[in-house]
């Protein structure tokens, strides 16, 4: 079944704006990671953030984790062009890494 | 050295064919997993193999059958495919510290099959 769902799925955005994507999931959690893909190759990971956390920063992105609404948001300030890409969270509800991928986001930047 | 290669990059076989796709990392890993991903779709899981031993078959059919040679090469080979099979397939790896710990997987950029 489906952790994760992103809400909403494609975004289309101005370079330099921010960029906002949402993800629930069904089940109780150790962490939350967030991959991005460009267009037809692999995932590349961004960030993980665990249960207890409740927003983490990594360069521009920033993550928040609410546990009690079950759900997470990925923003990516300042965009860029090199930022148009898939956007992934996965969860890992058995702990044993058996990635739990929602449907993703499509964030199209225009330069 | 993060990087998780795949060979070959693009395939092209007819249903009647064998054909196998690599993968292989040198970050000392001791998970590797299959995905498998259809166009505009997340990835969904197909096999984990753990210390070299199968430890999940996300209930793949039988005309997919991993193989991990050893702890750095993990292949998939494909017998008698349907045009359905048809995605991308993504190669992973990670450590593997312990049950229960949620690991980033550094994956590989896919061999996109076209099954005819």
């Amino acid at each position: 079944s489906q952790q994760g769902e992103e809400d909403p799925q494609a975004l289309s955005i101005q370079e330099g704006e921010n960029a906002t994507m949402n993800c629930s999931y069904k089940t109780s959690i150790n962490n939350l990671q967030w991959y991005r893909q460009n267009s037809g190759r692999g995932l590349v990971h961004l960030i993980l953030i665990r249960s207890n956390e409740r927003e983490k920063h990594s360069g521009r992105l920033r993550v928040t984790l609410d546990t009690s609404k079950k759900s997470s948001s990925l923003l990516i300030t300042a965009s860029r062009a090199a930022d148009t890409a898939s956007y992934f969270c996965a969860t890992d509800p058995r702990g044993n890494n058996r990635l739990a991928f929602g449907k993703g986001n499509q964030v199209v930047v225009i330069p | 050295d993060t990087e998780v290669t795949q060979t070959p990059k693009h395939l092209v076989m007819g249903m009647t064919n064998k054909k196998s796709l690599k993968c292989e990392q040198h970050m000392g890993h001791r998970a590797m997993y299959w995905y498998k991903q259809k166009a505009k779709k997340p990835p969904e899981l197909m096999f984990v193999y753990s210390y070299e031993k199968l430890s999940i078959n996300e209930s793949v059919p039988s005309r997919f059958s991993p193989e991990c040679p050893n702890s750095s090469l993990l292949n998939l080979h494909l017998h008698a495919l349907q045009p359905e099979d048809s995605a991308l397939y993504l190669c992973a790896s990670s450590q593997r510290t312990g049950f229960g710990i949620q690991e980033t997987q550094y994956f590989g950029p896919g061999t996109r099959l076209l099954v005819l």
